[in-house]
């Protein structure tokens, strides 16, 4: 079956970077597309980047554009996404999501990330 | 930016039927998807293409749109349906640019 595992997450200085990975298994990772999404504590959900099942085509929420970048190994079945430049509202569980047609049908547990001084 | 607005928060009995709206400019021409997030859990779809139900996900949750407003509807809501309730749709100017909904806090009490 399909299964998502974040890592990377963690504590993080305002200003410092952190790279977060998704390791995909149960199918066929090279022909979705792939999406990261974030929950801050106690908040509503927020898309945060989308990556084509070949890379070719990037999108980005307007809160991150410029200092978040995805990306993914097609041979290693794994999604990354780089955060530079990290803000206090930048903390939140993220989420990578396998994308179907329009809607995301699987998702993993989540990764906490927090900024703070 | 793209925006979906949902009500913040909806209450029902057990048994009743529970109804929760997401409106958005682009929904006549962009389906909307619902996800339920239970406390401490990963997102869940329950509703997907405005009113496709997932293999394993209960009957009496189902789902319309018209015009600027999808609604997700849970029929004869259970205790165990509590949770967040949130839209999804994509951006009418980038096929697959996400936005989500504010969320609906459901309570079943």
């Amino acid at each position: 079956q399909v299964q998502l595992v974040e890592s990377g997450g963690g504590v993080v200085q305002p200003g410092r970077s952190l790279r977060l990975s998704c390791a995909a298994s149960g199918f066929t990772f090279s022909t979705y597309g792939m999406h990261w999404v974030r929950q801050a504590p106690g908040k509503g959900l927020e898309w945060v980047a989308v990556i084509s099942y070949d890379g070719s085509y990037k999108y980005y929420a307007d809160s991150v554009k410029g200092r978040f970048f995805i990306s993914r190994d097609n041979a290693k079945n794994t999604l990354d996404l780089q955060m530079n430049s990290l803000r206090a509202e930048d903390t939140a569980v993220y989420y990578c999501a396998k994308e179907e047609l329009v809607y995301l049908d699987h998702w993993g547990q989540g990764t906490l990330v927090t900024v703070s001084s | 930016s793209y925006e979906l607005t949902q009500p913040p928060s909806v209450s029902v009995s057990p048994g009743q039927t529970a109804r929760i709206t997401c409106s958005g400019d682009a929904l006549p021409k962009k389906y909307a998807h619902w996800y339920q997030q239970k406390s401490g859990q990963a997102p869940v779809l329950v509703i997907y293409e405005d009113n496709k139900r997932p293999s394993g996900i209960p009957e009496r949750f189902s789902g319309s749109s018209s015009g600027t407003m999808a609604t997700l509807t849970i029929s004869g809501a259970q205790v165990e349906d509590e949770a967040d309730y949130s839209c999804y749709s994509t951006d009418s100017s980038a096929f697959h640019r996400g936005v989500f909904g504010g969320g609906t806090k459901l309570t079943v009490l």
